[in-house]
């Protein structure tokens, strides 16, 4: 079984601060974790994803995330907040293999909202 | 590249009706579909996995009569909603993904439904 809790439904940061999404994950087999945005009216897309090589992602747009086995968690990081980064972030897990390898779990989604 | 469209983007229907959702990969030919469901303020719950040619594979507590999945080609899979209610009232969204590329979903705009 799987699940993912994401701290915080809303964010909220000033434009060029620091940008820290949390993500927490809870497996029984070794996962595979990706974060995706959701723009107003649009589908989600894919920001990055780990699937156990480096621990460091690199993604999209800035965002970096983190996978820390020891605090099941895959933080995401921007180093600058931009105005454009408004959005619905997801965070997710899947099992690396067997049966239901490709399924998603998603966390809640938090809404970061970015201020001049 | 990897564009999945999802037909119609909002959709307002009697109670007793049926409603057909449509999601088509635009650019390449997907092995695997998914739908999910988003009640407001909640995560992304995943209801079918289909594959072209074959009957769907629905999570535990999905009612496959009601939800119907057709999956009659490598771009097009379509959620039939039968005999549809308030209660069924939700956003649906579906994926695709890509041969070789199966842990990474590309996910349409979503449907809105609106049950009267």
């Amino acid at each position: 079984a799987q699940s993912v809790t994401q701290l915080g439904s809303h964010v909220s940061v000033s434009e060029g601060a620091l940008v820290l999404l949390r993500c927490n994950y809870s497996s029984s087999v070794p996962p595979y974790l990706f974060w995706y945005v959701q723009y107003p009216n649009q589908g989600l897309q894919l920001l990055l994803k780990y699937t156990s090589a480096a621990t460091l992602v690199k993604g999209i747009n800035g965002f970096e995330a983190e996978f820390k086995k020891s605090e099941t968690s895959f933080h995401l990081t921007k180093p600058s907040a931009h105005m454009s980064d408004a959005a619905e972030y997801f965070c997710a897990v899947s099992p690396a293999g067997g049966t239901s390898y490709g399924k998603l779990t998603f966390g809640q989604g938090t809404i970061l909202t970015v201020h001049p | 590249g990897a564009v999945v469209s999802q037909h119609p983007s909002w959709v307002i229907c009697k109670s007793g009706t049926s409603v057909k959702i449509e999601c088509r990969s635009l650019d390449f030919q997907a092995t695997t579909m998914f739908w999910y469901r988003q009640f407001p303020k909640q995560s992304l719950m995943l209801m079918a996995t289909s594959n072209e040619g074959s009957k769907a594979t629905y999570e535990q507590g999905v009612e496959k009569d009601k939800f119907l999945i057709n999956h009659a080609s490598l771009t097009l899979s379509t959620l039939t909603v039968t005999s549809a209610h308030p209660e069924d009232s939700s956003f649906y969204i579906c994926s695709a993904t890509l041969a070789g590329e199966g842990d990474i979903q590309y996910f349409g705009a979503g449907t809105r439904l609106s049950v009267l």
